[in-house]
């Protein structure tokens, strides 16, 4: 079973279009985040919920909508694409008790045209 | 705020040689470090962290690294390299609920 999994991993579309990115995770964690990892490979923290309750934000477009119908899903919509929402996006989740470790997705590569 | 670094793009090691990939961190408090590797076309996995307690922390797939509190580092490291070690390597650092990461080091190793 994937501990945390993500649809679709492959996604191409027009500027101006809306999309979606689903995220799941069966290990029980109460925390989940999104991430945009760039061409360079830089990973940039964009959202996190802890137990459906949004807990960290980092000034992302809010053409970026995360949402969190309960703890073990997290999914993510964009509105009004840009070329440069073109990246990796990955989702993560970790136990809040924890120290810290993060499990990831394997990601959902956008293209935008 | 909490941050690290990675001041190497790529390391190039040949095979059965040692590997160390460096990270400095920046860190109000006690740091909570992590490294994780990512593949091509995979999710980040998770490698080993350091919390506290022993400054050697022992991980996945045979690497450690040594946390040196004077040098504010946390390098990776492995005694002998092989081919399938070839990947991005990345450091992090907890700040509250965010993990930080570097930038990445690309490590090749040659066969």
């Amino acid at each position: 079973d994937t501990a945390v999994s993500q649809t679709p991993k492959y996604l191409v579309t027009q500027m101006g279009n809306d999309k979606s990115i689903k995220c799941e995770q069966n290990l029980g964690h109460d925390t989940m985040y999104w991430y945009k990892q760039d061409s360079k490979k830089f990973l940039k923290i964009m959202f996190s919920y802890n137990n459906k309750e949004l807990i960290i934000n980092e000034t992302v477009p809010n053409r970026f909508s995360p949402k969190s119908p309960d703890k073990a899903h997290l999914n993510l919509h964009i509105n009004s694409l840009e070329l440069g929402d073109s990246a990796v996006y990955f989702c993560a989740s970790r136990s809040r008790g924890n120290t810290g470790e993060l499990f990831f997705g394997e990601g959902s590569r956008l293209t935008v045209l | 705020a909490q941050s690290v670094a990675q001041p190497e793009d790529q390391v190039n090691v040949a095979e059965g040689n040692p590997l160390t990939v460096k990270c400095t961190y920046s860190v109000s408090g006690n740091p909570y470090l992590f490294w994780y590797v990512q593949y091509p076309n995979r999710g980040l996995q998770f490698l080993l962290k350091y919390i506290t307690g022993d400054n050697l922390v022992k991980g996945s797939y045979g690497f450690e690294a040594e946390f040196n509190k004077s040098q504010t580092s946390f390098h990776l490291k492995k005694p002998s390299a092989l081919v399938s070690d070839s990947a991005l390597y990345f450091c992090a650092v907890r700040d509250d609920d965010k993990i930080i990461f570097g930038k990445g080091t690309r490590l090749h190793i040659l066969p």
